[in-house]
């Protein structure tokens, strides 16, 4: 049973190129969040999406988009990279059952450098 | 707005001291708390998940308690070996399935 995967393993842009990353939900699941995490930090929430519509957002602004497929992988965009995007991007999915807090499971991560 | 604090931010213990991890949050209003753990420029390993209805949950050496009275949740590391080194993340859960984490606690279990 294949876990969680993220494509690709790292990546390095300039700023104010665009840049997309891939995910693979864990089997069975229909849920993926987005996280970014700068060095030194704890993970911080993107988005979440869930039958292929944005559920939730954070504080993140427009130029991090997203997008849902039928088979549940997702895609991350970011446009317009600034030297701040530099970071290590999670992927996370999950099973909406209760929606009273289901275990996410976390993919390896995209590691992000923007020179 | 839910912040997480973890302390201590890095901790280094000899191989087999008992160690308690520390991780407190702002807003009570949570479905469950979570403990990750994180190898260097990996992804996070769940280690262990607590209801908001529960007050402790076990794995192995591993045990983490949660008081959402005081915001409060600890991960006590028992008889700890090298192979535990890495960073200990706390994450409270909100409403729909959105994680909040705290910055991390570096540990450093020396041979």
């Amino acid at each position: 049973d294949a876990g969680v995967t993220q494509s690709p393993t790292h990546l390095i842009k300039t700023r104010g190129q665009q840049v997309t990353l891939r995910c693979s939900p864990k089997s069975g699941h229909d849920t993926v969040s987005w996280y970014q995490q700068a060095l030194g930090q704890g993970p911080q929430f993107i988005f979440q999406y869930y039958e292929e519509e944005e559920r939730q957002r954070g504080n993140f602004p427009d130029r991090f988009s997203g997008h849902q497929f039928p088979n549940y992988s997702s895609e991350l965009n970011v446009n317009a990279l600034l030297l701040g995007d530099s970071a290590l991007y999670l992927c996370a999915s999950s099973l909406v059952t209760s929606g009273r807090g289901e275990t996410q499971y976390f993919g390896p991560g995209t590691r992000l450098l923007v020179l | 707005k839910q912040e997480v604090t973890q302390i201590p931010a890095a901790l280094s213990v000899p191989e087999g001291e008992n160690l308690v991890l520390n991780c407190s949050f702002t807003d009570s209003a949570i479905y469950n708390l979570q403990w990750f753990r994180q190898d260097p420029g990996k992804g996070l390993t769940s280690l262990l998940l607590i209801q908001s209805s529960q007050r402790e949950q076990t794995s192995g050496r591993l045990n983490a308690s949660l008081d959402k009275s005081s915001g409060r949740s600890t991960l006590y590391i028992a008889a700890s070996q090298p192979g535990d080194s890495a960073t200990y993340l706390c994450a409270s859960m909100e409403y729909g399935n959105k994680l909040v984490f705290g910055a991390g606690t570096i540990l450093r279990v020396k041979s």
